[in-house]
């Protein structure tokens, strides 16, 4: 698996886009890019993944460089509840082809901290 | 639906006393996963059950034992708690099929004296 690399901690103003960076130059052409996010002493959940295109769900973007070496997670208006820490995963998809469950390596990840 | 659930939520043990820490699913997912996470660490795998009937080690299995009771519960058991274990325990679970979307519970917080 890629390596990633995220800075230790981010602030933001609450109502203004959070933007999370996370390097990960080591990428293979099959390996997803992966963000959770992990609430005070809470399990983690999972945001969003993407391959190469940009996504978007209801909880953030997925902005992958061309090149794929870097990524930046964008919580469009963030809010006191989105202070986490939030992990960056770069793994191949498994499943069905492999028949392997998916490990997933958690690193130290960003302290975004979501101020008033 | 209540998701991943685990029991106890907190437990202190004596150095060399065992326990087991148990986790449920309802999500009908085949592979099931058990982390620790030690204070201001991320999470590492300790181990993990693929589907029913099979399990695999993680990166720091050591002191540890797992049962896939059936698809629904993985069980982990200490046969003889070390101080070093104290940490926060998180099961998880995928579908077989998932992109490595894993849905958490809520951990166990372990201390053992």
């Amino acid at each position: 698996d890629a390596k990633t690399t995220q800075p230790p901690s981010m602030d933001c103003a609450e109502g203004r886009a959070a933007n999370l960076p996370c390097n990960h130059s080591t990428i293979s052409g099959n390996e997803y890019v992966y963000w959770y996010r992990q609430i005070h002493s809470q399990g983690p959940q999972y945001i969003i993944h993407g391959l190469k295109n940009n996504e978007t769900n209801e909880m953030a973007s997925l902005i992958i460089t061309e090149d794929r070496k870097s990524s930046t997670l964008i919580l469009p208006h963030a809010t006191l509840r989105d202070t986490a820490v939030y992990y960056c995963i770069v793994r191949v998809a498994g499943g069905v082809d492999t028949g392997t469950a998916s490990k997933l390596t958690f690193g130290t990840g960003t302290r975004l901290q979501v101020t008033l | 639906n209540a998701g991943v659930t685990q029991t106890p939520k907190f437990q202190v043990l004596k150095t060399g006393q065992s326990m087991t820490l148990q986790c449920a699913q309802d999500m009908n997912h085949n592979s099931m996963y058990w982390y620790r996470q030690d204070p201001g660490m991320g999470l590492r795998l300790i181990y993990y059950s693929a589907s029913e009937g099979t399990t695999d080690k993680g990166e720091v299995p050591n002191g540890y034992n797992v049962s896939r009771l059936n698809k629904r519960e993985f069980s982990l058991r200490l046969e003889s708690a070390a101080p070093s274990q104290t940490s926060v325990y998180f099961c998880a679970s995928s579908t077989r099929t998932g992109y490595n979307e894993q849905f958490f519970g809520p951990g166990t917080r372990l201390t053992v004296l």
